[in-house]
């Protein structure tokens, strides 16, 4: 079983589209993370979710926004995308939110042309 | 500004070398973890180090968290190529906001 699933894994689309990416975990934890990973690898925090209350929110467009139904779900919407947003989003997960594990998912891969 | 530096960027080396990896930062952290991230997937813990000189191996890594708890090292014995992937060690700040900190990263690659 996975713990933390996110699809779709793979996402092209044009510039200007509005797209979602979904998110679940299977792991019973309170916090969910989305981050962004760029083309040089470097990983960085978006958005946190505690019991499905917004927690951090990191400099990002407002094109971007979160919207997390239960402690479960953490899913992330895109309004006009633009070539600057193409990387790879991971969905993560963790119990409370300093110290412990934090679980990612496979990724979904965002191009935008 | 980048709060956690690691080195090298990239490294190159044969199957059976030796090789360390930093983590570097002018922050104090009450810990740090090392994941490593094969392509197509997403990062996977490695180890947690929650106080300061701690030593912690697993197998053929060993991870030291600093004496002042703003370092860290991660130092592979006879490295094979399965250890190949992108090391990243990450921050919880000792102080503000509870969130991780990544690292820049570390691509290695071990050649057979």
């Amino acid at each position: 079983d996975t713990a933390v699933s996110q699809t779709p894994k793979y996402l092209v689309t044009q510039m200007g589209n509005d797209k979602s990416i979904k998110c679940e975990q299977n792991l019973g934890h309170d916090t969910m993370y989305w981050y962004k990973q760029d083309s040089k690898k470097f990983l960085k925090i978006m958005f946190s979710y505690n019991n499905k209350e917004l927690i951090i929110n990191e400099t990002v467009p407002n094109r971007f926004s979160p919207k997390s139904p239960d402690k479960a779900h953490l899913n992330l919407h895109i309004n006009s995308l633009e070539l600057g947003d193409s990387a790879v989003y991971f969905c993560a997960s963790s119990q409370g939110q300093s110290g412990n594990t934090i679980y990612f998912g496979e990724g979904s891969w965002l191009t935008v042309v | 500004t980048q709060l956690l530096e690691q080195s090298p960027q990239f490294l190159s080396i044969q199957e059976g070398e030796n090789l360390t990896v930093y983590c570097n930062s002018s922050s104090v952290f009450s810990s740090l973890q090392w994941y490593r991230q094969e392509p197509g997937e997403g990062p996977v813990l490695l180890v947690t180090v929650v106080t300061g000189g701690e030593v912690k191996k697993l197998k053929r890594l060993t991870f030291q968290f600093g004496d002042a708890r703003k370092d860290s090292s991660l130092h592979i014995t006879a490295a094979q190529p399965g250890d190949t992937g992108l090391y990243l060690c990450a921050g919880v700040r000792a102080s503000g906001t509870y969130k991780y900190i990544f690292g820049t990263g570390t691509r290695l690659k071990v050649l057979a």
